[in-house]
């Protein structure tokens, strides 16, 4: 099993969809966790970290289920420019800062 | 302030050739992590750098080596390249091996 499995996609939506990615991860260990974003030949940018209590940063929505080692991202009212690939991250803990990537989920928002 | 920097941009090799990339980190940042990213997949850890030694590997064979020089830029070398080795090579910076990370623009490495 994969240590970050993630929606195979891609996701083709219109603009103002709604939609949602989901993520797993194996180690229930791991303590942080976060969803990165990474535009066609760029470098990964952090979007947002995910906490237990869900956290919200304009339209877009993180949870984290601990319980079922579960990750989403929620983006409402979607933009052209929200295209791209969404990468789930885990962090198992400590002072080290390696970071467990997920394969990535392709979104496509069209006009 | 600039952020993680990396040269060179791109890089074509041929198999059984050396290469070395580079990277310098983030202002204030003393902690440099290697990428590889492969097409298609997402980034895979290949080691950390911090006080100049390696701190964490991944699970890349020993022809993949680095070093971090005193004002904490990085370098990272592939010895006898493999097909296998094309790919976007990613150095992130932190500060006392904190995360998140951020990233550099890359070196795209293609591998003949």
């Amino acid at each position: 099993r994969k240590e970050v499995e993630q929606d195979p996609g891609p996701f083709n939506v219109p603009e103002g969809a709604t939609v949602a990615f989901n993520c797993t991860y194996s180690n229930s260990a791991s303590q942080s966790f976060f969803w990165y974003r990474q535009d066609c030949r760029k470098e990964p940018k952090l979007l947002m970290s995910v906490y237990s209590s869900g956290n919200e940063d304009g339209r877009f929505t993180a949870q984290l289920n601990r319980a079922s080692q579960y990750i989403s991202l929620l983006i409402r009212d979607s933009k052209l420019s929200d295209s791209a690939t969404y990468l789930c991250v885990v962090n198992i803990g400590g002072s080290q800062g390696n970071l467990i990537f997920g394969k990535g989920t392709k979104l496509s928002v069209k006009p | 302030d600039a952020g993680v920097t990396q040269s060179p941009t791109h890089l074509i090799k041929t198999r059984g050739q050396q290469v070395t990339l580079r990277c310098s980190p983030k202002s204030g940042h003393d902690t440099v992590s290697w990428y590889q990213q492969a097409l298609g997949q997402g980034p895979q850890f290949i080691f950390q750098y911090y006080e100049e030694e390696e701190r964490q590997r991944g699970n890349f064979p020993d022809r993949f080596s680095g070093h971090q020089f005193p004002n904490y830029s990085s370098e990272l070398n592939v010895n006898a390249l493999l097909l296998g080795d094309s790919a976007l090579y990613l150095c992130a910076s932190s500060f006392g091996g904190e995360i998140p990370e951020y990233f550099g623009p890359g070196t795209r490495l293609t591998v003949l």
